[in-house]
């Protein structure tokens, strides 16, 4: 099936520091790539949709000055966590959309604020 | 708003036994139904997916149901193995009004555990 990575796995930062998210489908082009957020025992909410070359739709409550959100290409999207602060520690997955429409996941992205 | 449902949130069941988690969803206006699996720390793998049009879907040991007009789905695991160990997390796709795009809203999950 299709394969959706995603860098890094893990990754600890200091508080007030930005920290980039990397999403990218390796075999084939998405069409839509979404960026969700898991807290422990939580179910998986979904942040913002984007579509290559155009600016991402932001859920409710989702502040996009805080979660930069960049679809360069039809296999890449970034997410940017600016100024991280404890709170924002969470499971960070994206997800790609394909033309079939098919929607496939990445691993999740581990992100821990001290 | 739509809201998903499981239950249980936790089950632990003994090697062989076959077994049904539940899902629950409060608008019947979805276009499919899926299931995934999370096993931890890792993202989601599709296991089924049911079209608003279809009653189940079927994979090996796994069956699906979908009841769109009581807002229910069940996810039928046979003989299970320890293997199966996972969270099973069920989401609808929904169109959301006002110009927003499709998403899937997700359950909270049904963490499984099966023991040798």
């Amino acid at each position: 099936g299709a394969v959706v990575s995603q860098h890094p796995s893990r990754v600890i930062c200091k508080s007030g520091t930005s920290v980039k998210i990397e999403c990218r489908s390796l075999d084939f082009q998405a069409t839509t790539m979404f960026w969700y957020r898991q807290f422990p025992k939580q179910s998986l909410m979904l942040m913002a949709t984007s579509n290559e070359g155009s600016k991402a739709t932001y859920e409710q409550g989702v502040e996009k000055d805080k979660f930069l959100i960049n679809h360069a290409s039809l296999t890449l999207s970034t997410l940017t966590v600016t100024s991280a602060h404890p709170e924002d520690s969470s499971f960070y997955i994206c997800s790609a959309r394909t033309w079939a429409d098919t929607q496939y996941f990445g691993p999740g992205t581990r992100l821990t604020v001290l | 708003k739509q809201e998903v449902t499981q239950i249980p949130a936790a089950l632990s069941v003994p090697e062989g036994e076959n077994l049904v988690l539940n899902c629950s969803f409060t608008d019947s206006a979805i276009y499919n139904l899926q299931w995934f699996r999370q096993d931890p720390g890792k993202g989601l793998t599709s296991l089924l997916l049911i079209q608003s049009s279809q009653r189940e879907q079927t994979s090996g040991r796994l069956n699906a149901s979908l009841d769109k007009s009581s807002g229910r789905s069940t996810l039928y695991i046979a003989a299970s193995q320890p293997g199966d160990s996972a969270t099973y997390l069920c989401a609808v796709r929904v169109s959301l009004t006002q110009g927003g795009s499709e998403k899937l809203v997700f359950g909270k999950g049904t963490k499984l555990t099966v023991n040798p």
